[in-house]
């Protein structure tokens, strides 16, 4: 299976301010994905992102708010733009492998 | 669309115990598979088992045992003599088959504590 670095793990934020959450894949992968983890609740998919292409969001998600970059097969970074309390929650990026790898999370606090 | 429902929002159990995790899937694709993770505290997601639609045997591994069962679109997860270390929010999950470009598709999670 894939092994995936994600940077930041956690961060505590000013309201107002953006975060870009990087994650590396250690092999090159068609499709990465970005959920939200809502504190106490299940892992809710923001986007899909394909290398070459726009992201396709969810539901419920926007690219101003949330923009993605897949600038190659391996890399995709997440930024949380004007962040505000309800933003505080993990976000973690996965790849689709036998197991559908994911990162370790990156632990947002907004304040 | 797909739907995954685990009905045990909480378990707390003794050490020792056998513990049974529901997972109940809703899909009409054809061809699907099923995922149980395991987040401990620390936050990070952990693979446990993998299945596909048409793999309805049931896999044993160490203290954990999956139980598969497409007539009642279940497929619930059993730990053995539970250990303290088991406690964790175990989530499963379901997804399309046959593109890398498949979304994973969660349960609310169920919340195990295992006391000593």
């Amino acid at each position: 299976s894939a092994v995936i670095s994600q940077k930041p793990s956690r961060d505590i934020c000013q309201r107002g301010t953006s975060l870009t959450i990087q994650c590396q894949v250690d092999s090159q992968v068609t499709m990465m994905f970005w959920y939200r983890q809502q504190p106490g609740q299940s892992l809710t998919l923001i986007a899909t992102a394909n290398q070459g292409s726009e992201a396709t969001y969810e539901s419920g998600f926007v690219i101003d708010k949330f923009p993605i970059s897949r600038p190659n097969l391996t890399f995709s970074t997440l930024t949380v733009s004007n962040m505000s309390p309800e933003d505080s929650s993990i976000y973690l990026c996965s790849v689709a492998r036998y197991g559908y790898t994911f990162g370790s999370g990156t632990r947002l606090t907004v304040v | 669309a797909q739907k995954v429902t685990q009905a045990q929002t909480e378990i707390s159990v003794v050490e020792k115990e056998d513990v049974t995790l529901d997972c109940v899937y809703e899909t009409r694709d054809t061809t699907y598979y099923l995922f149980w993770y395991k987040q401990p505290p620390s936050g990070e997601l952990v693979f446990l088992i993998r299945r596909n639609s048409f793999d309805e045997q049931n896999e044993i591994s160490g203290r954990y045992s999956w139980n598969f069962q497409k007539s009642t679109s279940s497929f619930n997860f059993t730990i053995t003599a539970s250990q303290v270390v088991d406690s964790a929010v175990y989530f499963c999950a379901l997804s399309e088959a046959g593109t890398s470009g498949s979304r994973l598709t969660f349960g609310e999670g169920t919340q195990l504590t295992v006391n000593p």
